[in-house]
């Protein structure tokens, strides 16, 4: 069965602007969770979606933000980025979450580099 | 406040050795940990995981003992082969929220030497 699926895979934008970045989860999933991974900061929990609601957030700005629609699609926007936000953005998705025992399986990730 | 740390930031073994990776945690309320395996640019690999109900888990080369009283684990990989080479991450969870939110710890990069 597809894994979870990132796209896009490789982008770079301009400080100011923003990004969307799209993941679809395994099928059959309900919880998709999003990651920031830096070199400095490691991996970062940004939030997590369960049957189209925030379930939990992390401790990131309000630029940071997503979405989850009824097919379990889920979309994470930044808006006016900054150097900072260079990171791989990593989507994961489990069928419940953690807490029952469900595996969290991840993405190949979106590398978004802002210039 | 790093509530999950891996204190190696790097292990060498030989090939057919065995690779001991540890990990410590903090906080008393996590009850299901995680290992991944990570290379550049790619999303972690689910390797092993075990809930606190459990001091050991075991799949293949991969078994993972916790220690609650210590709030420690660790991921043992016998015998180690040159493919394992990668960055292992320990993650753990609160689990009576039922929450996607795992915590990461820093990583120790693994070198499995031919």
């Amino acid at each position: 069965k597809a894994g979870v699926t990132q796209t896009p895979r490789y982008l770079i934008k301009t400080r100011g602007q923003q990004v969307t970045l799209s993941c679809s989860p395994i099928s059959g999933h309900r919880s998709v969770s999003w990651y920031q991974q830096t070199p400095g900061q490691g991996l970062q929990f940004l939030f997590e979606y369960f049957s189209e609601t925030q379930r939990n957030k992390g401790n990131f700005p309000g630029r940071f933000s997503g979405r989850q629609f009824s097919n379990s699609r889920s979309e994470m926007n930044v808006s006016t980025l900054e150097l900072g936000d260079s990171a791989l953005y990593l989507c994961a998705s489990s069928l419940e979450g953690p807490g029952g025992g469900n595996t969290i399986y991840f993405g190949e990730g979106s590398w978004l580099t802002v210039v | 406040d790093q509530q999950v740390k891996q204190n190696s930031p790097s292990l060498s073994v030989q090939e057919g050795r065995i690779s001991i990776l540890n990990c410590d945690y903090t906080n008393s309320m996590f009850d299901y940990f995680l290992w991944y395996k990570k290379y550049p640019a790619e999303g972690p690999t689910f390797l092993i995981s075990i809930s606190s109900i459990k001091d050991k888990n075991e799949d293949g080369r991969f078994t993972v003992f916790l220690n609650k009283s210590a709030k420690h684990l660790s991921l043992h990989i016998v015998p180690s082969q040159p493919g394992d080479s990668a960055v292992y991450f320990c993650a753990a969870s609160k689990g009576s929220s039922n929450t996607g939110k795992l915590i990461f710890g820093q990583g120790t990069t693994l070198q499995v030497k031919p």
